[in-house]
């Protein structure tokens, strides 16, 4: 059965630093997602990306988060200046034609130390 | 700002009976809801989707309720196994592709 698959499954950075976040979205999906859950919260959208760019986003994901497909497969999520806040794990998530009925992958713990 | 919320955020069912989750929404206009599993350390597993237009939907063993008139989504599992001990998630679509999810109820499955 087809999934989304994330690299890596944990990463430990020190507040400042930069961090990527891969993601290979299923293969025939065209909308591309990024959400992130803290420690025992509620998964939160972060931004939604659609024919190369992104079509939606949250609050959240302000100009230190960017997100990139720079490839006909992989799908990035890009921290330029990791804070502690941004500890929590990050899911990837794609979806087909009808843009519902999301996958997810495992998820990115990301840790800022 | 409109949310997505669970009733009880724990439920607690004896292995082989049924359980329902229970999920209100706030926005009058939303069209698709997702019903989520989420084992630990795991990323959400699709269960069911309804949409706005439909009252109740099933699957193998979970059959997903939608009352528009007082803004209710519930979850039926039937015949609960270990394996479906669980954090689940309702999620209501916001937006064009935006999903709003609720805090989770986390089911536990009693030998």
């Amino acid at each position: 059965e087809p999934e989304v698959t994330q690299t890596p499954s944990h990463q430990v950075t020190q507040m400042g630093q930069e961090v990527i976040l891969r993601c290979v979205p299923i293969s025939n999906h065209l909308y591309f997602y990024w959400y992130r859950q803290i420690l025992g919260q509620k998964v939160e959208f972060l931004v939604s990306f659609y024919n190369n760019e992104i079509s939606e986003k949250s609050e959240i994901f302000d100009d230190q988060f960017s997100v990139e497909r720079p490839d006909g497969s992989n799908f990035t999520l890009k921290i330029r200046s990791t804070k502690l806040e941004d500890s929590a794990m990050y899911f990837c998530a794609s979806s087909g034609l009808t843009n519902e009925k999301l996958f997810f992958g495992s998820g990115t713990q990301l840790s800022v130390l | 700002g409109e949310s997505v919320g669970l009733h009880l955020p724990t439920l607690s069912v004896q292995e082989g009976d049924n359980s329902i989750i229970n999920c209100a929404y706030s926005n009058s206009a939303s069209d698709y809801f997702i019903w989520y599993k989420q084992e630990s350390g795991k990323g959400p597993q699709f269960i069911i989707d309804i949409r706005s237009n439909m009252d109740k939907r099933q699957g193998q063993r979970v059959t997903v309720l939608l009352n528009k008139t007082v803004k209710h989504l519930s979850l039926q599992i039937a015949a609960t196994q270990p394996g479906d001990s669980a954090v689940y998630f309702c999620a209501e679509r916001q937006g064009a592709q935006k999903l709003v999810f609720g805090q989770g109820t986390r089911l536990t499955i009693n030998p």
